[in-house]
């Protein structure tokens, strides 16, 4: 069955902080992994897109990883700011499908002051 | 920078009514994508378009489901007729390629059911 799970369901750190969030993935035939941000209320905004042969992809002080060996993901937002509190979604894509195209439940993660 | 818009941004409506999503897609993008995400649960596939006809859809995009483009810059979504659990946030996204390539997501219509 194709499942996206991630860890933690919600974090909460100090402004200035580092945090890493997890996403393990069972999609097949593999695609490609996006990160998301999404705020309360709004659309998801893409982060960063991952195919299958790449292992790190950065977008300022956001940077996600890849194992497609072990099916594993993780973003890792460096300095943390109070604009970065939001929910943050894993999404994996099969090859070419549009259904499969499966949200994990995402990170809430707050940034305290 | 391009964007895909979504109107409205909050639709109130009762139930047994029918009502129509609006989005206008990236010009330049080919592929439209209609997505719902129920309060505090994940974000659900329901269609994809492609070509003037659906390519794909989930189990949730029943026949009370419809999309269409008829104008050629417009896409939207119409539920003939509403249940109390159409309550949801639906986004329209679109792409220029399948999957593969990155789709942008609208900022999403809160249709509300009563």
């Amino acid at each position: 069955k194709n499942q996206v799970e991630q860890s933690p369901q919600s974090l909460i750190i100090l402004e200035g902080k580092n945090c890493t969030l997890q996403c393990n993935y069972t999609v097949s035939p593999f695609s490609n992994l996006r990160w998301y941000k999404q705020d309360t209320g709004r659309g998801p905004v893409s982060l960063t897109i991952m195919t299958f042969s790449e292992n790190t992809k950065s977008n300022g002080r956001y940077t996600a990883t890849l194992d497609a060996d072990t099916k594993q993901s993780s973003l890792h937002i460096t300095a943390s700011q109070l604009s970065d509190s939001a929910s943050y979604i894993c999404v994996v894509s099969a090859v070419r499908s549009a259904s499969k195209i499966i949200f994990g439940s995402g990170t809430r993660l707050s940034i305290r002051p | 920078e391009p964007e895909v818009t979504q109107t409205p941004s909050h639709q109130v409506t009762q139930m047994g009514q029918e009502v129509i999503l609006r989005c206008v897609p990236i010009s330049n993008h080919l592929y439209f994508y209609w997505y719902r995400q129920i309060l505090g649960q994940k974000v659900e596939f329901l269609v994809s378009f492609y070509n003037n006809e659906i390519s794909e859809k989930s189990e949730i995009f029943d026949d009370q489901f419809s999309v269409e483009r008829p104008d050629g810059s417009n896409f939207t979504l119409k539920i003939r007729s509403t249940k109390l659990e159409d309550s949801a946030m639906y986004f329209c996204a679109s792409s220029v390629d399948p999957p593969v390539s990155e789709a942008f997501f609208g900022q999403g219509t809160r249709l509300t059911v009563v």
